[in-house]
């Protein structure tokens, strides 16, 4: 079980715009910024936004992060076929003094 | 570019110990704002970060693994290492090693990635 919570499966059809929840608490994401991992099955994860909001170049405005509170979000808006991946959360735990990830979302773009 | 790239056995015996390192090309593991990460998915599962070290020999691991892994650095050869002992099929799981970039306790994320290396184990 996660420390972490996400919802296991998402979906949407081209041109929507998709959330993708994490929830945690205060000695997480409460207290850290948040970081979402993007992966393609069978490829290694590919950084998509860090510190809460910000995307590393190359990573399209279509993709966008914001935390409130004990909660992430993942929106990507505009969806395409290719944004069809596995989606991670990951913050750092106080508590635990590491790195935690979410159990992940599976999108599908339908 | 920078690039990580793993290298180990595919196959583990259990109880033995896993051997894995971590070749960086296109930059240094001797720079003070990186830190070399190894993070493990087993099949069809999630992350799960092990540990992570500076070149400086500074180290951190996850609770659950701290009593079976050693991170290691070898700045000469430009690598960084696990070893994770007392093995069972529990550590089968795609092993990867990643570099995050720290600055006034500011991180900006795990990037880049190697491609992962996939360890299973077999008596």
């Amino acid at each position: 079980q996660s420390v972490l919570t996400q919802p296991p499966s998402a979906s949407g059809t081209p041109g929507q715009r998709v959330t993708i929840s994490c929830s945690g608490s205060s000695s997480n994401i409460g207290n850290n910024f948040v970081y979402w991992y993007q992966q393609v099955p069978g490829t290694a994860p590919k950084l998509l936004i860090y510190r809460n909001n910000q995307r590393p170049s190359g990573v399209p405005d279509r993709f966008s992060g914001s935390k409130s509170g004990t909660s992430a979000s993942l929106a990507i808006s505009g969806l395409r076929s290719e944004d069809e991946s596995d989606y991670y959360c990951a913050t750092w735990a106080d508590s635990l003094s590491g790195w935690v990830f979410g159990g992940g979302t599976k999108l599908t773009v339908l | 570019q920078v690039q990580l790239q793993e290298s180990g056995p595919g196959l583990v015996k259990p109880s033995e110990t896993l051997s894995l390192t971590c070749t960086v090309s296109g930059g240094s593991v001797s720079s003070d704002r990186y830190y070399w990460l190894w993070i493990r998915q087993p099949p069809g599962r999630g992350l799960e970060w092990i540990a992570y070290i500076h070149y400086s020999g500074s180290t951190n691991y996850n609770p659950s693994l701290k009593s079976r892994a050693t991170i290691s650095v070898d700045t000469s050869k430009n690598q960084f290492s696990l070893k994770l002992r007392s093995v069972t099929a529990a550590d089968t799981a795609v092993y990867y090693c990643a570099r995050d970039t720290c600055s006034g306790g500011r991180c900006d994320g795990f990037d880049p990635w190697g491609q992962g290396t996939l360890v299973t184990f077999s008596s």
